[in-house]
């Protein structure tokens, strides 16, 4: 079964530091994301891709954070500057076989990279 | 700012009886609403999900049952069996949403024993 990959598992960088975390989505789905949970509290979604572009983002995806898709199969976030709060477990998800509209709010998740900002 | 409350953060139930997950949400433009469950060290996982013109959505042993005028959701486990321990996510989303975020709750943590 088709699955959602992410690398690396565990990432430690030191603040101000600029971090790249990688995500493979299903090959054949559309939308891709990122989502992040602070330990102890809820997943929050950051940003939706399509079609090489942003589609959404949210309040907490600032300047400091960017995504691309560098090739045709890589999906990346990157944060610029990392600070103490920046520490989280961040999920990559893609959703949206092509032509199925409901479909695209079943996303699936990949393993998550925890990243750990000192 | 919790559009998605689930106020139970745990929940215990034993082998073969139901489990029952609840979820509440304030945000009225949510009309498409989802189950996600979640082992540790692991991303969380689809389970089911129910459109606002549906009040009941069944998938083997997991029904989800909407209640739009309370704004309540429910996730049903019947029979519950100890594989089924993990975490439990509602999340919610408006149709009219073009990037299709999902607002997660904080999760409930069920646990079924033998």
């Amino acid at each position: 079964e088709p699955e959602v990959t992410q690398t690396p598992s565990h990432q430690v960088t030191q603040m101000g530091q600029e971090v790249i975390l990688r995500c493979v989505p299903i090959s054949n789905h559309l939308y891709f994301y990122w989502y992040r949970q602070i330990l102890g509290q809820k997943v929050e979604f950051l940003v939706s891709f399509y079609n090489n572009e942003i589609s959404e983002k949210s309040e907490i995806f600032d300047d400091q954070f960017s995504v691309e898709r560098p090739d045709g199969s890589n999906f990346t976030l990157k944060i610029r500057s990392t600070k103490l709060e920046d520490s989280a477990m961040y999920f990559c998800a893609s959703s949206c076989p092509a032509h199925i509209s409901l479909s695209c709010y079943e996303q699936f998740f990949g393993p998550g990279t925890r990243l750990t900002v000192l | 700012d919790q559009q998605v409350k689930q106020n139970s953060p745990s929940l215990s139930v034993q082998e073969g009886r139901i489990s029952i997950l609840n979820c509440d949400y304030t945000n009225s433009m949510f009309d498409y609403f989802l189950w996600y469950k979640k082992y540790p060290a692991e991303g969380p996982t689809f389970l089911i999900s129910i459109s606002s013109i549906k009040d009941k959505n069944e998938d083997g042993r997991f029904t989800v049952f909407l209640n739009k005028s309370a704004k309540h959701l429910s996730l049903h486990i019947v029979p519950s069996q100890p594989g089924d321990s993990a975490v439990y996510f509602c999340a919610a989303s408006p149709l009219s949403n073009s990037g299709y975020a999902l607002n997660f709750g904080k999760g409930t943590s069920l646990l079924v024993t033998p």
